[in-house]
């Protein structure tokens, strides 16, 4: 059983749609991470949150939209994706030091496989 | 910048062969850290090893094993003795530095096919 969860693990939306991704991590972690992952794509980190605070932002498009509510839960809100946008959504956990990090393994979901209509 | 190269994109071996995934990497840093991960069809990542940029020394558990060079900027795989259970995308990865929160530079990953 991975320690990372993620819902729903495939999604068909839309363009005009607004749908949710959800992560969840049971390891006890304090940074959250979502990234991208496209064909022939090298991983793309979209967002970082540490201690609920998000503390990266890669240039992501507005029309995603981070919530982190505790530090074991994280979402990806969708609203009026493009063709583009269709790729695997992978959720990620690694405990950090306050101080700042990147050092740690970061534990991976399944991913969300999400495809635009 | 930093930049992780992986320059095979896909391997095809039979089972029991040994194979070599190379990674080479770039970076201005004297403090890094360097990361296996494997992605089955599943598609979940799973960790592999995390190196520092400090310790040179090789490594090995069980079938894997890793040969860090800082003269070459390079941390290749090697898997010994095959199975298809290997068969995934191997991704390698860097870390930028303390005060960089969690920024994992990936490789475009190598997909490794074992056939029986």
């Amino acid at each position: 059983e991975t320690g990372v969860t993620q819902t729903p693990r495939h999604l068909v939306m839309g363009m005009t749609n607004k749908k949710s991704l959800k992560c969840e991590q049971h390891l006890g972690h304090n940074a959250m991470y979502w990234y991208k992952q496209s064909a022939k794509k090298p991983l793309e980190l979209m967002f970082v949150y540490n201690f609920k605070e998000q503390t990266e932002n890669n240039s992501v498009p507005s029309r995603f939209s981070p919530e982190c509510p505790n530090s074991s839960h994280l979402f990806l809100h969708l609203h009026t994706l493009q063709p583009e946008d269709s790729a695997l959504y992978l959720c990620a956990s690694s405990q950090e030091a306050a101080a700042g990090g990147g050092n740690q393994p970061q534990h991976f979901g399944d991913g969300t496989r999400l495809s635009i209509l | 910048a930093q930049k992780v190269t992986q320059a095979q994109t896909e391997i095809s071996v039979v089972e029991k062969e040994d194979v070599t995934l190379d990674c080479v990497y770039e970076t201005r840093d004297t403090t890094y850290y360097l990361f296996w991960y494997k992605q089955p069809p599943s598609g979940e990542l799973v960790f592999l090893i995390r190196r520092n940029s400090f310790d040179e020394q090789n490594e090995i558990s069980g079938r894997y094993s890793w040969n860090f060079q800082k003269s070459t900027s390079s941390f290749n795989f090697t898997i010994t003795a095959s199975q298809v259970v290997d068969s995934a995308v191997y991704f390698c990865a860097l870390s930028e530095p303390r005060g960089s929160q969690g920024n994992l530079i990936f490789g475009k990953g190598t997909k490794l096919s074992v056939k029986p």
